[in-house]
């Protein structure tokens, strides 16, 4: 059974470009979760999807967005970048949303490197 | 709100050592505790869980026990191995607070030698 795969692995933007990350989950999986890991905040929820709906949002300004589409492929979109967006970020897939089980595994995929110059 | 301390890294160990990376949590509910692993450019994986009080997660050697008078987590190996170097974090689920996402630490690197 594949794994998560997100796309691309590395990406290199300049200050006030914008941005679209791709996440693919592993198959039959619903959620897909999106989490910006850096070094000094480490790991913080950014949303999930589920269903095509998105189902919460973290502490992120508008200019983290996301959707979900029918085959619970997803992409977020970040816009008008700034030097602190960058970071490694990752998707996670599961069967069910995180509200529905506490003990729901996430899987997650390798990550996108984003550099922003 | 939700949250998960854990001791800050960098650890480094020599090979066959004893590991313990400590994890404490605050929570409103009753959450399940996870261990996540991140391997040098690799997403997180599951390393072990446990869903209610006195449940002992296990896997590869690793083992943690959800104390609830403690409100701890802490994560044991017996002896560590060099594959064993990566980045390991303490997360919580706590579905009886609403709709709130994985609650992550901030991660604990370990690295062993040989």
């Amino acid at each position: 059974k594949a794994g998560v795969t997100q796309t691309p692995r590395y990406l290199i933007k300049t200050r006030g470009q914008q941005v679209t990350l791709s996440c693919s989950p592993i198959s039959g999986h619903r959620s897909v979760s999106w989490y910006q890991q850096t070094p000094g905040q480490g790991l913080q929820f950014l949303f999930e999807y589920f269903s095509e709906t998105q189902r919460n949002k973290g502490n992120f300004p508008g200019r983290f967005s996301g959707r979900q589409f029918s085959n619970s492929r997803s992409e977020m979109n970040v816009s008008t970048l700034e030097l602190g967006d960058s970071a490694l970020y990752l998707c996670a897939s599961s069967r069910l949303a995180q509200a529905e089980s506490s003990y729901n595994e996430q899987f997650f995929g390798p990550g996108t490197r984003l550099t922003v110059l | 709100g939700n949250s998960v301390t854990q001791m800050e890294g960098p650890v480094t160990l020599s090979e066959e050592a004893f590991l313990t990376i400590n994890c404490t949590y605050t929570a409103t509910g009753y959450p399940s505790l996870f261990w996540y692993v991140q391997y040098p450019g690799e997403g997180l994986q599951l390393l072990l869980k446990a869903t209610k009080a006195d449940d002992k997660g296990s896997n590869k050697g690793f083992e943690a026990t959800y104390r609830k008078e403690t409100t701890s987590f802490h994560l044991e190996k017996g002896s560590v191995q060099v594959s064993d170097s990566a980045v390991y974090f303490c997360a919580l689920s706590d579905r009886n607070s609403g709709n709130t996402p994985l609650v992550f630490g901030k991660g604990t690197r370990l690295s062993v030698i040989a």
